[in-house]
């Protein structure tokens, strides 16, 4: 089975400049999380996704939003980017079969830098 | 508030000297505990999630373990291959919540 795939890997942005990062989920899996990853404040969650719903929302200005389509594929956009917003954004994705949690997988990354 | 801590932040053993990391949790309503490896540059790697105190779990030279407060991951006669960054993340008793990780412990194995 396929992994969690996201893209772009790396991103480079200027300041003010928005960005979409996209995220493909493991086949089968209904539920798509981001993260954003700095080495000040480790990993840090910022919205949950399943069947096309926003479940869960973390501490985040609403200059970070996302989405998800029919076929579990997610994208997450910032706009007006920020310094502060350089970071490793993460994609997990899981199978939310009952009432026990299911653990997340975690795609490889987008390492986003803004200048 | 809910939060995960992990000690050390950094470890550093010989080949094949066993050491235990630590990650201590104040959750409400713990609905599971997870351990991930995270190599640089990369995603974190799911190792074990455990749910409930008493129980344990292996895989090769890595054993967690759980209480109601904490959880270890032991390392058995590591090698060099196992250096990364272990992160502990917990997942508390409202359905619909995020995983909260803690910060992680950076464990470097030299041969």
């Amino acid at each position: 089975k396929a992994g969690v795939t996201q893209t772009p890997r790396y991103l480079i942005k200027t300041r003010g400049q928005q960005v979409t990062l996209s995220c493909s989920p493991i086949s089968g899996h209904r539920s798509v999380s981001w993260y954003q990853q700095t080495p000040g404040q480790g990993l840090q969650f910022l919205f949950e996704y399943f069947s096309e719903t926003q479940r869960n929302k973390g501490n985040f200005p609403g200059r970070f939003s996302g989405r998800q389509f029919s076929n579990s594929r997610s994208e997450m956009n910032v706009s007006t980017l920020e310094l502060g917003d350089s970071a490793l954004y993460l994609c997990a994705s899981r199978n939310l079969r009952g009432t026990q949690e299911d653990e997340q997988y975690f795609g490889p990354g987008t390492r986003l830098t803004v200048t | 508030e809910d939060q995960v801590t992990q000690s050390p932040e950094a470890l550093r053993l010989q080949e094949g000297e066993s050491s235990s990391l630590n990650c201590s949790y104040t959750v409400s309503g713990l609905r599971g505990l997870f351990w991930y490896r995270q190599d640089p540059g990369k995603g974190p790697e799911f190792l074990f999630t455990l749910y409930s105190a008493g129980e344990e779990k292996e895989k090769e030279r890595l054993k967690a373990t759980l209480t109601k407060k904490e959880s270890f991951l032991h390392i058995t006669a590591p090698k060099p291959e196992d250096s990364a960054t272990y992160l502990c993340a917990v997942h508390r008793g409202q359905a619909g919540t995020a995983l909260i990780f803690g910060k992680g412990t950076t464990l470097s194995v030299s041969s």
